[in-house]
């Protein structure tokens, strides 16, 4: 049973539009969101994160937004650039001290298109 | 540069067979991981490592072992009784445990048992 969902395999947005990849969450518990990015033959890396006592944060062109009483969550990029085009994964921390563990969605595959 | 490497990309083993999956950092991370990849699935944790000669079980260690002997290694074995080795592995670290916004992730080994 998928505790973060990634709904969409995958997502096409012209260059310089706005791209948005949402993240459904069913455990309440989880308090810390992240984002990470992975091009093709590379680890992911880390992109953006929230915590669960905000509702958004921004860092340039990436917004993440939380809303919490949906258990939803949403990466806005604007504007996209063809060198956004990646798998983009989101993830939920659950959990305190040695039992902290990170639960990750599937990924949504973004093409940018020139 | 530093960074994570993983050797070798593609691994090729046949049934009932040990392999072991390198992974080797250089940026001074106290924090090393073992992720797991499988079409359908997010990441899943099998191993973590929080400091030099200590480690933790994930949430699928079963059929794996580790050991982390020195700060900047931490090699995945995986042995005859991991009922579905074939994967994707990924490799990550972080300069302290659970920091998963400072988690960096090596390109990942491709696991093929025949």
């Amino acid at each position: 049973d998928q505790q973060v969902k990634q709904n969409s395999p995958s997502l096409s947005v012209q260059e310089g539009r706005i791209s948005i990849l949402n993240c459904d969450y069913t455990n309440s518990m989880f308090d810390y969101f992240l984002w990470y990015k992975k091009y093709p033959a590379e680890g992911p890396t880390f992109l953006i994160s929230i915590s669960s006592i905000k509702d958004k944060n921004e860092d340039g062109r990436f917004t993440v937004f939380l809303n919490k009483s949906a258990k939803h969550l949403s990466l806005h990029i604007v504007p996209s650039q063809p060198g956004d085009s990646a798998v983009y994964f989101c993830a939920a921390k659950v959990g305190a001290g040695n039992n902290r563990k990170l639960i990750w969605g599937l990924g949504t595959s973004l093409a940018v298109n020139p | 540069d530093g960074g994570i490497t993983q050797s070798p990309k593609y691994l090729f083993r046949k049934e009932g067979q040990n392999v072991t999956l390198s992974c080797e950092q250089n940026l001074n991370h106290d924090a090393m991981y073992w992720y797991r990849q499988d079409p359908g699935q997010g990441l899943r944790l099998i191993y973590y490592s929080q400091i030099v000669n200590d480690f933790q079980k994930g949430d699928i260690a079963e059929g794996y072992s580790v050991s982390r002997e020195k700060k900047e290694s931490f090699p995945l074995t995986v042995t005859s009784a991991q009922k579905n080795p074939t994967a994707f592995y990924l490799c990550a670290s972080s300069p302290r445990s659970y920091s998963y916004n400072e988690q960096f992730f090596g390109p990942g080994t491709r696991l093929t048992v025949l």
